[in-house]
């Protein structure tokens, strides 16, 4: 059973710029959540996607947007980058049967720095 | 609104300690509580949940009771060892009419010494 994994691992970006950074869910899931870990704080919920459809958002403006493909693995793009935006952008895929939700799984994250 | 509150850290115990760590929550709705570990190094995983209230999350001694009339999930464990050592998140989720929701608390900080 493959875990969760994402890509790139570390990437550096400067203000304005766009980044996507991508999510490979474990194998047998159907949810992917984006989570936001600035340092020394807990993860921040950013959205989720169920079956390729946003699922539930948290606090986080229209610049941060994602995709899930019918493979169930997840894209989550930021535009017009700044600062504060640097963080260790985590991915977690679970399994959603009948309104449940089952665990989820976290992946390693990627870390990214905006200069 | 919805939140999680956790007791600050870091922590440091002997081993043999005994450990809490506090957690409270608002939340609207039901929601579910978990506790998750993160050991130096590696990613988050699930230590513990549960879905509603009275009942006990358990596993690898660590336990916690959903207290819907204090609001709380307290994390335990009687007799800690180094290995346990990590950073301990206390989080919920709750579903909501647009869909699910999850919140963290800010993480408490474990170093478990010999």
């Amino acid at each position: 059973e493959t875990g969760v994994t994402q890509s790139p691992t570390h990437l550096i970006k400067t203000r304005g710029q766009q980044v996507t950074l991508r999510c490979s869910s474990q194998s047998g899931h159907n949810t992917v959540s984006w989570y936001q870990q600035a340092l020394g704080q807990g993860p921040q919920f950013i959205f989720q996607y169920y079956r390729e459809e946003e699922n539930g958002r948290g606090n986080f403006p229209p610049r941060f947007s994602g995709l899930q493909f019918p493979n169930y693995s997840s894209e989550l793009n930021v535009n017009a980058l700044e600062l504060d935006d640097s963080a260790l952008y985590l991915c977690a895929s679970s399994l959603a049967l009948a309104g449940y939700q089952e665990t989820q799984y976290f992946g390693p994250g990627t870390r990214l720095l905006v200069l | 609104g919805n939140s999680v509150t956790q007791m600050e850290g870091p922590v440091t115990l002997s081993e043999e300690a005994f450990l809490t760590i506090n957690c409270t929550y608002t939340a609207t709705g039901y929601p579910s509580l978990f506790w998750y570990v993160q050991y130096p190094g590696e990613g988050l995983q699930l230590l513990l949940k549960a879905t509603k209230a009275d009942d006990k999350g358990s596993n690898k001694g660590f336990e916690a009771t959903y207290r819907k009339e204090t609001t709380s999930f307290h994390l335990e464990k009687g007799s800690v060892q180094v290995s346990d050592s990590a950073v301990y998140f206390c989080a919920l989720s709750v579903i909501s009419t647009t869909g699910n929701q999850f919140y963290f608390g800010t993480g408490t900080s474990l170093t478990v010494i010999p």
